[in-house]
């Protein structure tokens, strides 16, 4: 079983949609959480944090279930410009473990 | 101010060549990592740096060579490498080690090519 897993799509959603991908986690004693996003060709750019008591940015909303051991990020009345590549990162102790990343294409 | 700055954007080097990317960040973080990334896949650990130190090597070959020469700079020397390590290499930094929490930043990346 892979570390973090994430759906990689895509899904492809029509303008103002409302999409949600989560992102599980086997190590029960992970300690950070974050959302990336990722434009082709370009560095990841961090999105968001993930708070245990769930935290909110704009359209985006981000949540951490620890005792399912997932994360979750819902992206409200979308955007095209919010096609990109979005990345689960969870921390360890040592190192950051990267999902391999969920595809949204939103349609015009 | 969340900048990490990557040189060159680009680069093509032969089987034979030697070479270096740089990373720069100015943040006083004190955690700096490569990345390496193939197209359509997730980042891909290879060396982290913790307080100038290597804590993490992630059994990545010899012919790249990381160095910390001080807390803002990081090198990653590259040396007969092969076609199949074409890939973007992506630097990033956080304020202290992944275990505490800290948001990782990541500089534009170099896009390398090797012929």
């Amino acid at each position: 079983r892979k570390e973090v897993e994430q759906d990689p799509g895509p899904f492809n959603v029509p303008e103002g949609a409302t999409v949600a991908f989560n992102c599980t986690y086997s190590n029960s004693a992970s300690q950070s959480f974050f959302w990336y996003r990722q434009d082709c060709r370009k560095e990841p750019k961090l999105l968001m944090s993930v708070y245990s008591s769930g935290n909110e940015d704009g359209r985006f909303t981000a949540q951490l279930n620890r005792a399912s051991q997932y994360i979750s990020l819902l992206i409200r009345d979308s955007k095209l410009s919010d096609s990109a590549t979005y990345l689960c990162v969870v921390g360890g102790t040592y190192k950051y473990i990267f999902g391999t990343g969920t595809r949204l294409k939103v349609l015009a | 101010d969340t900048e990490v700055t990557q040189t060159p954007k680009h680069l093509v080097m032969g089987m034979t060549n030697k070479k270096s990317l740089k990373c720069e960040q100015h943040m006083g973080h004190r955690a700096m990592y490569w990345y390496k990334q193939k197209a359509k896949k997730p980042p891909e650990l290879m060396f982290v740096y913790s307080y100038e130190k290597l804590s993490i090597n992630e059994s990545v070959p010899s012919r790249f060579s990381p160095e910390c020469p001080n807390s803002s700079l990081l090198n990653l020397h590259l040396h007969a490498l092969q076609p199949e390590d074409s890939a973007l290499y992506l630097c990033a930094s956080s304020q202290g080690p992944p275990g505490h929490s800290y948001e990782q930043y990541f500089g534009p990346g170099t896009r390398l090519t090797v012929t």
